[in-house]
Formats: C-alpha cells, structure tokens, sequence
C-alpha cells in the first residue's frame, strides 16, 4: 500500500516567492522519519530535510522548512524565497522505525519562474 | 570511500541477456537500498538490506530480479533475462543502522540501463 503521497505532479512558483509542496503519510509506527529530497535534472538525489516523529519543533535548513502536522500526517515542505536554481523534482520520503526501510512519494516538478 | 559508488554508469544490453549493478555503500553504513526509476517517475523501491538481517525483497518486480550483499558491504542487483521494461534508471542508496537517529540516505549516481 502507499505511504507516501504527493498530490502535485506540477506546481510553478514565481522567482522569490514561497512555495509549498505537500506530503501526506501513513503509517501505524509511533517512531518514524520524514525526509525530502530534491532531484535535478541531472539526476542526483540531494537530501534537503528531516524531520523526526517526536520532534517538538518543525524542522528548518536554511531557506527550507517542513510543516509537519503529526495528527493529519502532513510534512509539507516550505521553500522561501525561490531561485531559478530550486526547479527540480522533489520527493518526499518516510522511515518507519519498526522497519528502517525507506519509501518515497511520486515526487511533485517544481519549476520556478523568472 | 567518499559516497555511494555504482556501476557501471551506463548499461546497454539487449533483450533476453542477464545484467549485473554493482554499488558500493559508504563505509560504515549498514543499511542498503535499491530503487529504480523509470524517466520522470518517481523512485520505485525494489529491495532493502540490513545489516545481517534477510533482506526485504518487497519490491522486487519478478523473479528474475534478485540482488545479494557481500559482507555486508558492496551489493549486486541481477536481473535476469531483461526486458524493454526493465529500461530505467537503478539508484542504490545507504545509511547507517537504526537506533541512530537522523540516518538519511546517501544515494549514489544510478546505472541507466537501457534493453534494446
């Protein structure tokens, strides 16, 4: 069964502005991570976030930053101020405790906009 | 090494041969996994080791893929037999073990390999 959704196959976000693209998971393990990765087109996986299930505070990486809504299962992530250089595929990610393996989404296309 | 290692880059092969992936994991890191990716799709998951663990075959789409881990280190994805829809990009990723807090995954290049 998925586990990981993301319901935008497209989103556009015009240069500076703030975009976010959503994520929502399933899971019955009460330990878990949730990780979003950003994949140019020139193919390599970039790690941008994490996110723990007992964290307190929502995590933040410089311009990135991840809503993470643990009774709706959300863990959207947040990019503030766009660059040309963010247009990529990103993919969100989930590790569930019980089974470490490593399971992502369908990614969302984020083109960004001069 | 410095990260994950895979190879060959780039892997042509014609229809009904056997191939053989090859990645190398960082070091250290006990968990392995493979995904595939088909152009512009997302990431497939096909099998997941653990350190001496039976690894999670889940994903894996036939019985002509399988996939081995030597000593616990460098791993080999085979897929038997290939097919046109075998056609993709193969991403081999690792991390450290569980009980280690943030672990994310390490990914290497991919293989694209194409079946003509």
């Amino acid at each position: 069964a998925q586990k990981i959704t993301q319901t935008q196959p497209g989103m556009f976000v015009q240069e500076k502005e703030a975009v976010t693209l959503d994520c929502t998971y399933d899971t019955s393990d009460p330990s878990y991570g949730l990780f979003w990765y950003k994949q140019p087109s020139s193919g390599e996986m970039i790690f941008l976030i994490y996110q723990g299930s007992y964290d307190q505070q929502n995590a933040t990486e410089g311009r990135y930053s991840l809503n993470f809504q643990k009774a709706r299962k959300s863990a959207n992530l947040v990019i503030s101020a766009s660059q040309l250089g963010d247009s990529a595929m990103y993919f969100c990610a989930m590790r569930e405790g019980r089974s470490n393996d490593m399971r992502f989404g369908a990614g969302t296309r984020l083109t960004v906009k001069p | 090494g410095a990260g994950v290692s895979q190879s060959p880059s780039n892997k042509v092969t014609e229809k009904g041969k056997d191939v053989e992936l090859r990645c190398d994991p960082i070091s250290g890191h006990t968990a392995l996994y493979w995904y595939r990716q088909s152009l512009g799709q997302g990431l497939e998951f096909l099998i997941y080791f653990q350190g001496n663990s039976a690894p999670d075959k889940s994903g894996l789409p036939s019985d002509r893929f399988s996939a081995e881990r030597t000593g616990g280190s460098v791993s080999t994805l085979t897929i038997q037999r290939t097919q046109q829809e075998d056609s993709a990009v193969y991403l081999c990723a690792s991390s450290l073990g569980p009980g280690t807090g943030q672990t994310e995954a390490f990914f290497g290049q991919g293989t694209r390999l194409t079946v003509v």
